[in-house]
């Protein structure tokens, strides 16, 4: 059964504090992994999309990499506005839909 | 920038009547999807909706639910005869591709009492 896991579930840093999220996954035949970020009462929001191996993606102070077992978002720097909590998704090849993880709640302290 | 909205943002309803929820997905969208998420938990898959038929539906979605697309940009989501377990956030996302990222409104809470 095609699975994601996240870790930490929860996450405090400073601001400027650099650190990474994990996601986990399994899942039969990778079509997709996709990082969103949701604000609380708001839907996921699109950040990064990552299709092979080896891929990486960037956006401000955000970097999404990609390995056959797990993707890290890397966080440089972080800032207040940047708490949220940020979700991963796979997509397999044996259906249509996106499989969530439960999030990491990130919270940067000024 | 273009986005999916849904209305009503938030519905509360009795246990047994139907609600519909409301969707207008991206217009060049041909990809659509319903998904909840209930309080503290994961977002949950309900059904995929393609060129006018659900291409693909969850455990979750029972013969209470079902979608409908009535005209080029309304996308709907019914439950039939709500239960308490129902009460969820439930979330509209569309795709411009098979493979693309899906877009979300911001969702319609719904409480069932």
């Amino acid at each position: 059964e095609d699975q994601v896991t996240q870790s930490p579930e929860a996450l405090r840093l400073q601001e400027g504090e650099s650190s990474s999220l994990n996601c986990s996954y399994t899942v039969s035949g990778l079509r997709g992994l996709f990082w969103y970020r949701q604000d609380p009462g708001k839907g996921p929001e699109f950040l990064f999309t990552l299709y092979s191996a080896g891929e990486e993606k960037e956006k401000e102070r955000l970097k999404a990499t990609l390995t056959k077992k797990e993707s890290f978002l890397h966080i440089t720097a972080p800032k207040p506005e940047d708490s949220a909590t940020y979700l991963c998704a796979v997509r397999s090849n044996t259906g249509n839909q996106f499989y969530f993880g439960t999030g990491t709640s990130l919270t940067v302290i000024p | 920038e273009p986005e999916v909205t849904q209305t009503p943002s938030h519905q509360v309803t009795q246990m047994g009547q139907e609600v519909i929820l409301r969707c207008v997905p991206i217009s060049n969208h041909l990809y659509f999807y319903w998904y909840r998420q209930i309080l503290g938990q994961k977002v949950e898959f309900l059904v995929s909706f393609y060129n006018n038929e659900i291409s693909e539906k969850s455990e979750i979605f029972d013969d209470q639910f079902s979608v409908e697309r009535p005209d080029g940009s309304n996308f709907t989501l019914k439950i039939r005869s709500t239960k308490l377990e129902d009460s969820a956030m439930y979330f509209c996302a569309s795709s411009v591709a098979d493979r693309a990222p899906l877009h979300f409104g911001n969702g319609t809470r719904l409480t069932v009492t």
